[in-house]
């Protein structure tokens, strides 16, 4: 079966600009999750969507970023405006149903000038 | 507040040797304990779970053993490949299918 698939792959853009990340699960797949993993540390959790309700968004920097899971497959996580500590990359993870491995997609490389 | 702790930031292994790598967590709501590889520009990938209810679970070269009493769980492979060469994240969660808390990765170097 296909993987999760992510686009773009890297992005520059300057402070203040908005940027927006895309996700397409495996097929069938209902949870989804959006991380952000910055350089040396391990991915941290920003949103979980089971279908297309938010289950966890505790984490998720309510003033500038935003994301949408729209019929329940496809997602995409904004930025707006960024900020220089938004520098990480952002991986996309899906899950079959509520439990089982999670399986990441090749995430999007994000700089912020 | 760091839940989950990989205190090795790297490690280098000769072929054919074992590679060990440790975990360290502190919420006793964890129950379910995960292993993903990651080569560099790709995702992790899922290599190996464990739940609490057992102590160690084996696929492969790939044996991970949990010991909850001391809320420490570990990596074995063996033997080392240099295709194993990579980052290797822990992660933990408090209920299966709940959202997963990463270690910090250690690199493993496996020298041929």
């Amino acid at each position: 079966e296909a993987g999760v698939a992510q686009s773009p792959r890297y992005k520059i853009i300057e402070k203040r600009q908005s940027v927006a990340f895309w996700c397409n699960p495996i097929s069938g797949h209902a949870t989804l999750y959006w991380y952000q993993q910055i350089l040396g540390q391990g991915p941290k959790l920003l949103i979980q969507f089971q279908n297309n309700g938010v289950v966890d968004d505790s984490q998720l920097p309510k003033d500038r970023f935003s994301a949408e899971r729209l019929k329940g497959v496809d997602s995409t996580l904004k930025i707006q405006p960024a900020k220089l500590e938004d520098s990480a990359v952002y991986l996309c993870a899906t899950e079959r149903n509520s439990g089982g491995p999670q399986f990441f997609g090749p995430g999007t490389r994000l700089t912020v000038l | 507040d760091q839940q989950v702790k990989q205190n090795s930031p790297s490690l280098s292994v000769q072929e054919g040797r074992i590679s060990i790598l440790n975990c360290d967590y502190t919420n006793s709501m964890f129950d379910y304990f995960l292993w993903y590889k990651k080569y560099p520009a790709e995702g992790p990938t899922f290599l190996i779970s464990i739940s609490s209810i057992k102590d160690k679970n084996e696929d492969g070269r790939f044996t991970v053993f949990l010991n909850k009493s001391a809320k420490h769980l570990s990596l074995h492979i063996v033997p080392s490949q240099p295709g194993d060469s990579a980052v290797y994240f822990c992660a933990a969660s408090a209920e299966y299918g709940n959202k997963l808390v990463f270690g910090a990765g250690t690199i493993l170097r496996v020298k041929s």
